[in-house]
């Protein structure tokens, strides 16, 4: 099946840093990528949706500023959270998908843990 | 507005038995499709099948089933011959192309194998 690469799985920092967070698609171009943010034992929540060469739309009440997202290639996109504070600690996971007749493929994760 | 419902937040199951997950759904849109996906612990997320609104037959992968009753608009996964492995949590997703073709996700429902 197809494969989605997301680097790194665990990034611990210190408060007011920033983070970047990669999403490769391995076998497939990703005409689409979305990023979602997920806190424990909850679900998925949809942040911004990234399409190639585009800028990327973002949910209400997601800071675009905050997550600065980029989509340079069919195959990469990157989620930068930018000055981190403790309460950006999550799990962030991206997914692509080819075309909206295929099924998103999700990348691994990424814990983040600011302190 | 998209909408899933997952009823069960937790079920336990016993090994070698099946299992039926609830997921009903809400759209105006008559073209959509359905996603199961599986997260185990460690966090990636797990396609495992799909169902178009307009598939006349239920969808199959090898134990895992989908149950769709469109009239009813349900879209129940159920596995059969529960191993140890499919210890995880369940999440029922929809996308519709009146959402701009994103996923929406329900709550989830962990499912616990018991030896």
């Amino acid at each position: 099946g197809a494969v989605v690469s997301q680097h790194p799985s665990w990034v611990i920092c210190k408060s007011g840093t920033s983070v970047k967070i990669e999403c490769r698609s391995l076998d497939f171009q990703a005409t689409t990528m979305f990023w979602y943010r997920q806190f424990p034992k909850q679900s998925l929540m949809l942040m911004a949706t990234s399409n190639e060469g585009s800028k990327a739309t973002y949910e209400q009440g997601v800071e675009k500023d905050k997550f600065l997202i980029n989509h340079a290639s069919l195959t990469l996109s990157t989620l930068t959270v930018t000055s981190a504070h403790p309460e950006d600690s999550s799990f962030y996971i991206c997914s692509g998908h080819s075309d909206t007749n295929q099924p998103q493929h999700f990348g691994d994760g990424t814990r983040l843990s600011i302190l | 507005a998209q909408k899933i419902t997952q009823t069960q937040p937790g079920m336990f199951v016993q090994e070698k038995e099946a299992v039926t997950l609830d997921c009903t759904y809400d759209t105006s849109d008559q073209s959509y499709g359905l996603f199961w996906y599986k997260q185990p612990s460690s966090g990636e997320m797990i396609f495992l099948i799909y169902q178009g609104s307009y598939d006349e037959q239920n969808a199959t992968e090898g134990r895992y089933s989908l149950n769709f009753q469109k009239a009813r608009k349900s879209a129940n996964l159920v596995i059969s011959a529960s191993q140890l492995g499919d210890s995880a949590m369940y999440f029922c997703a929809m996308r519709a192309k009146a959402a701009g073709n994103k996923l929406t996700f329900g709550g989830g429902t962990r499912v616990l194998v018991k030896p």
